[in-house]
Protein backbone atom coordinates (compact mmCIF):
# COMPACT_ATOMS: atom_id res chain seq x y z
CA UNK A 1 0.00 0.00 0.00
CA UNK A 2 1.37 3.64 -1.13
CA UNK A 3 1.48 6.40 1.12
CA UNK A 4 0.29 9.38 0.74
CA UNK A 5 1.51 10.55 -2.86
CA UNK A 6 2.36 14.50 -3.26
CA UNK A 7 3.51 15.87 -6.73
CA UNK A 8 5.60 18.04 -7.80
CA UNK A 9 7.98 17.35 -4.92
CA UNK A 10 9.34 20.95 -6.03
CA UNK A 11 7.58 23.76 -7.84
CA UNK A 12 9.01 26.99 -8.95
CA UNK A 13 6.38 29.83 -10.06
CA UNK A 14 6.97 33.19 -10.94
CA UNK A 15 4.73 36.03 -9.15
CA UNK A 16 1.36 36.28 -10.85
CA UNK A 17 1.01 32.76 -12.21
CA UNK A 18 -0.77 29.37 -10.81
CA UNK A 19 0.25 26.46 -8.55
CA UNK A 20 -1.54 23.38 -8.98
CA UNK A 21 -0.39 20.82 -6.02
CA UNK A 22 -1.51 17.32 -6.41
CA UNK A 23 -2.08 14.56 -3.72
CA UNK A 24 -3.20 11.24 -3.64
CA UNK A 25 -4.24 9.84 -0.76
CA UNK A 26 -3.85 5.73 0.69
CA UNK A 27 -5.73 3.70 -0.97
CA UNK A 28 -9.22 3.33 1.01
CA UNK A 29 -8.61 7.01 2.46
CA UNK A 30 -11.23 9.46 1.57
CA UNK A 31 -10.46 12.11 4.12
CA UNK A 32 -7.81 14.55 2.81
CA UNK A 33 -6.02 17.24 4.87
CA UNK A 34 -3.81 20.87 3.51
CA UNK A 35 -1.34 22.30 5.56
CA UNK A 36 1.26 24.77 5.12
CA UNK A 37 4.28 25.08 6.45
CA UNK A 38 6.65 27.73 6.45
CA UNK A 39 10.26 27.78 6.68
CA UNK A 40 11.34 27.12 10.45
CA UNK A 41 7.71 27.10 11.45
CA UNK A 42 5.32 24.60 12.77
CA UNK A 43 2.42 23.47 10.35
CA UNK A 44 -0.91 25.18 9.80
CA UNK A 45 -3.84 23.85 8.55
CA UNK A 46 -5.64 25.06 5.76
CA UNK A 47 -8.60 22.37 4.58
CA UNK A 48 -10.26 19.18 5.23
CA UNK A 49 -12.12 17.68 2.68
CA UNK A 50 -13.68 14.55 2.05
CA UNK A 51 -14.54 13.32 -1.51
CA UNK A 52 -16.43 15.87 -3.46
CA UNK A 53 -16.78 18.02 -0.27
CA UNK A 54 -15.58 20.94 1.40
CA UNK A 55 -15.95 19.80 4.91
CA UNK A 56 -13.67 22.83 6.88
CA UNK A 57 -11.28 25.31 5.21
CA UNK A 58 -11.56 27.78 8.23
CA UNK A 59 -6.94 28.18 7.26
CA UNK A 60 -7.47 28.66 3.71
CA UNK A 61 -6.26 32.48 3.31
CA UNK A 62 -10.30 33.61 1.83
CA UNK A 63 -8.69 35.04 -1.99
CA UNK A 64 -6.56 32.95 -4.49
CA UNK A 65 -6.59 29.66 -3.02
CA UNK A 66 -8.97 26.61 -3.50
CA UNK A 67 -9.50 22.75 -3.07
CA UNK A 68 -10.97 20.35 -4.41
CA UNK A 69 -11.13 16.31 -3.82
CA UNK A 70 -13.37 15.14 -6.82
CA UNK A 71 -15.02 11.90 -6.85
CA UNK A 72 -12.08 10.35 -9.07
CA UNK A 73 -8.71 11.70 -9.02
CA UNK A 74 -6.08 13.10 -6.73
CA UNK A 75 -7.13 16.44 -4.42
CA UNK A 76 -5.79 19.55 -5.73
CA UNK A 77 -4.43 22.47 -4.13
CA UNK A 78 -4.90 25.60 -6.20
CA UNK A 79 -3.08 29.64 -5.39
CA UNK A 80 -3.89 31.44 -7.80
CA UNK A 81 -1.60 34.80 -8.64
CA UNK A 82 1.07 33.46 -6.69
CA UNK A 83 3.05 36.25 -4.38
CA UNK A 84 6.38 35.48 -2.48
CA UNK A 85 4.49 35.08 0.89
CA UNK A 86 3.49 31.98 -0.64
CA UNK A 87 6.62 30.18 -0.60
CA UNK A 88 6.02 27.67 1.69
CA UNK A 89 6.47 23.73 2.25
CA UNK A 90 2.83 22.08 1.48
CA UNK A 91 1.66 18.83 2.92
CA UNK A 92 -1.09 16.70 2.70
CA UNK A 93 -2.66 13.86 5.23
CA UNK A 94 -5.09 11.34 4.69
CA UNK A 95 -6.83 8.86 6.51
CA UNK A 96 -9.99 6.36 6.41
CA UNK A 97 -11.96 8.54 8.64
CA UNK A 98 -12.21 11.00 11.12
CA UNK A 99 -11.41 9.33 13.62
CA UNK A 100 -8.34 7.79 12.75
CA UNK A 101 -4.39 9.14 12.73
CA UNK A 102 -3.55 10.80 9.06
CA UNK A 103 -0.92 9.73 7.45
CA UNK A 104 1.44 12.58 5.61
CA UNK A 105 2.93 12.58 2.56
CA UNK A 106 6.08 14.01 1.47
CA UNK A 107 5.08 17.79 0.80
CA UNK A 108 5.61 20.12 -2.00
CA UNK A 109 7.79 22.85 -1.70
CA UNK A 110 7.06 25.49 -3.58
CA UNK A 111 9.38 28.47 -4.50
CA UNK A 112 7.80 32.33 -5.78
CA UNK A 113 10.49 34.18 -7.36
CA UNK B 1 -6.51 32.31 21.26
CA UNK B 2 -5.75 28.73 21.99
CA UNK B 3 -2.58 27.45 21.13
CA UNK B 4 -0.24 24.80 21.49
CA UNK B 5 3.65 25.51 22.03
CA UNK B 6 6.95 24.18 23.00
CA UNK B 7 9.48 25.93 25.36
CA UNK B 8 12.68 25.52 23.61
CA UNK B 9 13.48 25.65 19.83
CA UNK B 10 16.79 23.55 20.08
CA UNK B 11 17.99 21.11 22.07
CA UNK B 12 21.44 18.57 21.33
CA UNK B 13 22.13 15.64 23.45
CA UNK B 14 24.77 13.19 23.31
CA UNK B 15 24.40 9.94 21.65
CA UNK B 16 23.39 7.58 24.43
CA UNK B 17 21.66 10.10 26.27
CA UNK B 18 17.90 10.66 27.03
CA UNK B 19 16.43 13.46 25.59
CA UNK B 20 13.34 15.67 26.66
CA UNK B 21 11.18 17.59 24.41
CA UNK B 22 8.43 19.86 26.58
CA UNK B 23 5.04 21.32 24.78
CA UNK B 24 2.62 23.32 26.65
CA UNK B 25 -0.82 24.02 25.53
CA UNK B 26 -3.82 26.60 27.21
CA UNK B 27 -6.90 25.05 26.63
CA UNK B 28 -8.08 23.27 29.52
CA UNK B 29 -10.65 20.83 27.38
CA UNK B 30 -7.83 19.23 25.25
CA UNK B 31 -8.44 15.69 25.78
CA UNK B 32 -5.96 14.61 23.02
CA UNK B 33 -1.96 15.03 22.33
CA UNK B 34 0.10 13.62 19.18
CA UNK B 35 3.79 14.03 19.17
CA UNK B 36 5.18 13.69 15.36
CA UNK B 37 8.78 13.79 13.99
CA UNK B 38 9.80 15.71 11.08
CA UNK B 39 12.89 14.84 9.00
CA UNK B 40 14.62 17.47 6.93
CA UNK B 41 12.79 16.85 3.72
CA UNK B 42 9.94 14.89 4.88
CA UNK B 43 6.74 15.08 5.76
CA UNK B 44 5.80 14.89 9.64
CA UNK B 45 5.93 10.87 10.64
CA UNK B 46 2.98 10.12 13.98
CA UNK B 47 5.50 9.11 17.11
CA UNK B 48 3.31 8.26 20.06
CA UNK B 49 -0.50 9.60 21.38
CA UNK B 50 -1.85 10.49 24.39
CA UNK B 51 -5.37 10.87 25.88
CA UNK B 52 -6.64 13.28 28.40
CA UNK B 53 -7.40 10.12 30.79
CA UNK B 54 -4.03 9.24 30.98
CA UNK B 55 -0.78 10.52 32.66
CA UNK B 56 1.71 8.51 31.03
CA UNK B 57 2.03 6.07 27.92
CA UNK B 58 4.98 4.43 26.63
CA UNK B 59 6.35 3.22 23.38
CA UNK B 60 9.46 1.85 22.10
CA UNK B 61 12.22 4.29 23.75
CA UNK B 62 9.75 6.95 23.56
CA UNK B 63 7.11 8.00 26.29
CA UNK B 64 4.70 10.87 26.61
CA UNK B 65 4.00 12.37 29.86
CA UNK B 66 0.94 14.88 30.45
CA UNK B 67 0.64 17.02 33.43
CA UNK B 68 -2.91 18.34 33.46
CA UNK B 69 -2.53 20.47 36.06
CA UNK B 70 -0.04 22.67 34.59
CA UNK B 71 -0.98 22.09 31.10
CA UNK B 72 2.18 20.38 30.20
CA UNK B 73 3.44 17.40 27.79
CA UNK B 74 6.61 16.05 27.38
CA UNK B 75 8.25 13.43 25.14
CA UNK B 76 10.90 11.28 26.35
CA UNK B 77 13.30 9.42 24.26
CA UNK B 78 15.54 6.70 25.62
CA UNK B 79 19.17 6.02 24.15
CA UNK B 80 19.09 8.93 21.80
CA UNK B 81 20.58 7.73 18.60
CA UNK B 82 21.85 9.24 15.25
CA UNK B 83 18.17 8.91 13.41
CA UNK B 84 16.59 10.25 15.98
CA UNK B 85 18.09 13.96 14.84
CA UNK B 86 14.90 15.70 13.59
CA UNK B 87 12.41 18.12 14.26
CA UNK B 88 10.02 16.89 16.89
CA UNK B 89 6.00 18.69 17.25
CA UNK B 90 3.30 18.60 19.82
CA UNK B 91 0.10 18.72 18.01
CA UNK B 92 -3.58 18.61 19.10
CA UNK B 93 -6.60 17.68 17.02
CA UNK B 94 -10.04 19.56 16.39
CA UNK B 95 -13.24 18.30 16.08
CA UNK B 96 -12.72 16.59 12.80
CA UNK B 97 -8.79 15.83 13.22
CA UNK B 98 -7.62 18.69 11.94
CA UNK B 99 -4.36 19.71 13.59
CA UNK B 100 -2.78 22.15 15.34
CA UNK B 101 0.70 22.05 15.94
CA UNK B 102 3.31 23.86 18.06
CA UNK B 103 6.38 25.49 16.69
CA UNK B 104 8.69 22.73 17.05
CA UNK B 105 11.99 21.52 18.78
CA UNK B 106 14.79 20.74 16.66
CA UNK B 107 16.72 17.53 18.13
CA UNK B 108 20.40 17.31 17.25
CA UNK B 109 22.14 14.25 18.37
CA UNK B 110 26.13 14.74 18.85
CA UNK B 111 28.51 11.70 18.43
Amino acid sequence: NAGVMQNPRHLVRRRGQEARLRCSPMKGHSHVYWYRQLPEEGLKFMVYLQKENIIDESGMPKERFSAEFPKEGPSILRIQQVVRGDSAAYFCASSPDRETEAFFGQGTRLTVV
Amino acid sequence: GESVGLHLPTLSVQEGDNSIINCAYSNSASDYFIWYKQESGKGPQFIIDIRSNMDKRQGQRVTVLLNKTVKHLSLQIAATQPGDSAVYFCAEPGSARQLTFGSGTQLTVLP
